[in-house]
């Protein structure tokens, strides 16, 4: 069944603990993206990649990283997480060709104290 | 000014009746227009492109103003399993990256 998956889909941590949420796809898709989902604000990017060794920032990657070392994973990284990165967050793939349709995993909630 | 703008609702609609949302964006330079579907906790999927003549998906119908920057989506004969929160998306020509409005929460009534 082609996918994305995210895990954790769930994760209460507290402030400065690093945390990794990982991304995956099976769809053998070029183009990968994190975005952050909060009341009011909407589905805003913070990192993408076109392909391997590929990643740019979004519009929001302050206090983020990424990588992509394989065409399937791209990695959420929150070197030191803080309360304002509490958020639901998707990780969405596509074809380069068609980037407008983007496959999106089913989230994961974020709660940092 | 927000880059995508849509009435967060809610639009509260009965069973069969015909329903239009709009969604305006700032960008003039905006090439592609889209409508995505995110069912409550869900993640988005994509419902419909939208064309410069319209486009129609069988109760879906979508179409776009580039004069008035606005795109608009009408279901017609509105089920239950419309229930959801209809995303706006926009992107510029060749730009893989898609601006999302904040969506506008529809709830059909039985």
């Amino acid at each position: 069944e082609a996918q994305v998956t995210q895990n954790p889909r769930y994760l209460i941590t507290v402030t400065g603990k690093k945390l990794t949420v990982t991304c995956s796809q099976n769809m053998n898709h070029e183009y990968m993206s994190w975005y952050r989902q909060d009341p009011g604000l909407g589905l805003r990017q913070i990192y993408y990649s076109m392909n391997v060794e590929v990643t740019d920032k979004g519009d929001v990657p302050e206090g983020y990283k990424v990588s992509r070392k394989e065409k399937r994973n791209f990695p959420l990284i929150l070197e030191s997480p803080s309360p304002n990165q509490t958020s639901l967050y998707f990780c969405a793939s596509s074809r380069r060709q068609s980037s407008y349709e983007q496959y999106f995993g089913p989230g994961t909630r974020l709660t940092v104290t | 000014r927000k880059e995508v703008e849509q009435d967060p609702g809610p639009f509260n609609v009965p069973e069969g009746a015909t329903v239009a949302f709009n969604c305006t964006y700032s960008n003039s330079a905006s090439q592609s227009f889209f409508w995505y579907r995110q069912d409550c906790r869900k993640e988005p999927k994509l419902l419909m492109s939208v064309y410069s003549s319209g486009n129609e998906d069988g109760r879906f119908t979508a179409q776009l103003n580039r004069a008035s920057q606005y795109i608009s989506l009408l279901i017609r004969d509105s089920k239950l399993s419309d229930s959801a929160t209809y995303l706006c998306v926009v992107s510029l020509f060749g730009n893989e990256k898609l601006t999302f409005g904040t969506g506008t929460r529809l709830t059909i009534i039985p």
